[in-house]
């Protein structure tokens, strides 16, 4: 079975900085997907990035990078330029090939402060 | 489409008593899942649906729990007998293929109380 984890329960950074937010998973598929899901306080899930396996190189959108190492199934989010409305939780999620449910980790509560 | 419509948004029910939520997913979606979600921890899967068949369920969702989506649209999940254990935000998912994967859209869960 496949599992998530993520070792930081909380974290904090100043407005303008970046932050790294660590995520380990455990597989023994070859070809997946993960995600890192943003969930502000008491409003839906919402996507921040995507990677593929099968793709090394690492995805980027506006502000949030991740860092995949598949070797050591590591999947690491950067958020550079931190903004007061990253303040939420964070999950990473694993997705198996056949797609049959997200599996999250426990999350990391990011705030962001001025 | 207004995304993934969950209803009601909060329930407060006694002790053993039976509850049922709804679940609107994206109309083009044939995928839909349940998921739990206790305070400050991540989601749980529950069981996901592939049109109106129910594919997988978890080991969390014990006799006491039943999910449906007829015709493969909207979907409901039932507890009966409620537990204070079952107090959680229960999320909807629902999701498309897509060449990058699966794109999950979730709903803004119901959070259930059974006092």
């Amino acid at each position: 079975a496949q599992t998530v984890t993520q070792s930081q329960p909380e974290m904090s950074v100043q407005e303008a900085e970046t932050v790294t937010l660590s995520c380990t998973y455990d597989t023994s598929e070859n070809n997946y997907y993960l995600f890192w899901y943003k969930q502000p306080p008491s409003r839906q899930m919402i996507l921040v990035i995507r990677q593929e396996a099968y793709k090394q190189q690492n995805a980027t959108e506006n502000r949030f990078s991740v860092n995949f190492q598949k070797a050591a199934k590591s999947f690491s989010l950067k958020i550079s330029d931190s903004q007061l409305g990253d303040t939420a939780m964070y999950f990473c999620a694993f997705l198996n090939q056949a797609g049959t449910a997200l599996i999250f980790g426990k999350g990391t509560t990011l705030s962001v402060s001025s | 489409d207004t995304g993934v419509s969950q209803d009601p948004r909060h329930k407060i029910t006694k002790r053993g008593q039976n509850v049922t939520f709804r679940c609107d997913p994206i109309s083009e979606h044939n995928r839909l899942y349940w998921y739990r979600q206790t305070l400050g921890q991540g989601p749980e899967f529950l069981t996901y649906f592939q049109n109106e068949a129910q594919l997988e369920k978890s080991r969390l969702l014990s006799d006491r729990f039943s999910a449906e989506r007829p015709k493969g649209s909207f979907s409901t999940l039932e507890i009966q007998r409620t537990e204070q254990g079952d107090s959680a935000m229960y999320l909807c998912a629902s999701s498309t293929w897509t060449g990058l994967g699966a794109l999950y859209t979730f709903g803004s869960g119901t959070r259930l109380t059974v006092v």
